[in-house]
């Protein structure tokens, strides 16, 4: 069965700190790779996408996401991290191509905290 | 446009009670799905529904749990009758039909959740 991993379940930063949140998945055949971020009392919303093309996708807010296909691996970055990105991020992964329903099987999450 | 919309935000019951769930999806998606989040665990998938025929209903717990989208509009989920391991968050989305290559059915819209919380 698929699986998502996500590697840190609470990281706390300053602000103008780098992040980087490391997903991993367990699938042999083509996926679609989402990163979800879930701010204090509001609900999920979409910060990128990967389909297909370049593996380094650009999502709202400054995030980024790189795909490595041969590590199983979609992290996500910022360079400089501002208090209002204070969140929980979700990594999840839909099964691509002729099999794809849309199903999204997600990581645990991680609680991102920055300090003022 | 309005988003997808979760009726109650939050719920308090007691253990053997019954509890209804709705979601109102985004106008025109025909893809709509439950979820749910139990406690310091992962947000897992339980069905979905293609306009009003279930598509897959592989995550739904048990038979204590029924969902329907008559019309294939909103959607209800009935937990009944509930128990302590049923609490949790309780999420739904919804997203267009699948388009070419299936992409707009990949990009789901999220409610903000119902909360359950069985005493």
């Amino acid at each position: 069965a698929q699986s998502v991993s996500q590697h840190n379940h609470h990281v706390i930063l300053s602000e103008a700190a780098s992040l980087e949140l490391g997903c991993n998945y367990s699938y042999g055949g083509t996926v679609n790779l989402f990163w979800y971020v879930q701010y204090p009392g509001q609900h999920l919303q979409l910060l990128l996408k990967y389909f297909s093309g370049d593996p380094l996708v650009k999502g709202i807010k400054g995030f980024e996401a790189e795909f490595i296909k041969s590590k199983f691996s979609f992290n996500l970055r910022k360079p400089s991290v501002q208090w209002s990105d204070t969140a929980e991020y979700f990594c999840a992964v839909n099964v691509g191509g002729s099999s794809n329903t849309g199903k999204l099987i997600f990581g645990q999450g991680t609680t991102l905290q920055v300090k003022p | 446009e309005a988003g997808v919309t979760q009726f109650p935000s939050h719920s308090v019951i007691e253990k053997g009670q019954t509890v209804t769930l709705r979601c109102d999806p985004i106008s025109g998606h025909d893809n709509l799905y439950w979820y749910r989040r139990v406690m310091g665990k992962e947000i897992k998938f339980l069905l979905h529904f293609v306009k009003e025929s279930k598509q897959d209903e592989s995550g739904m717990p048990n038979n204590r749990f029924l969902a329907e989208r008559t019309g294939g509009t909103y959607s209800t989920l009935k937990v009944q009758p509930a128990e302590l391991e049923d609490s949790g968050v309780y999420f739904c989305a919804s997203s267009q039909a699948g388009g070419r290559g299936g992409t707009p059915k990949n990009i789901q819209y999220f409610g903000a959740g119902t909360r359950l919380s069985v005493l």
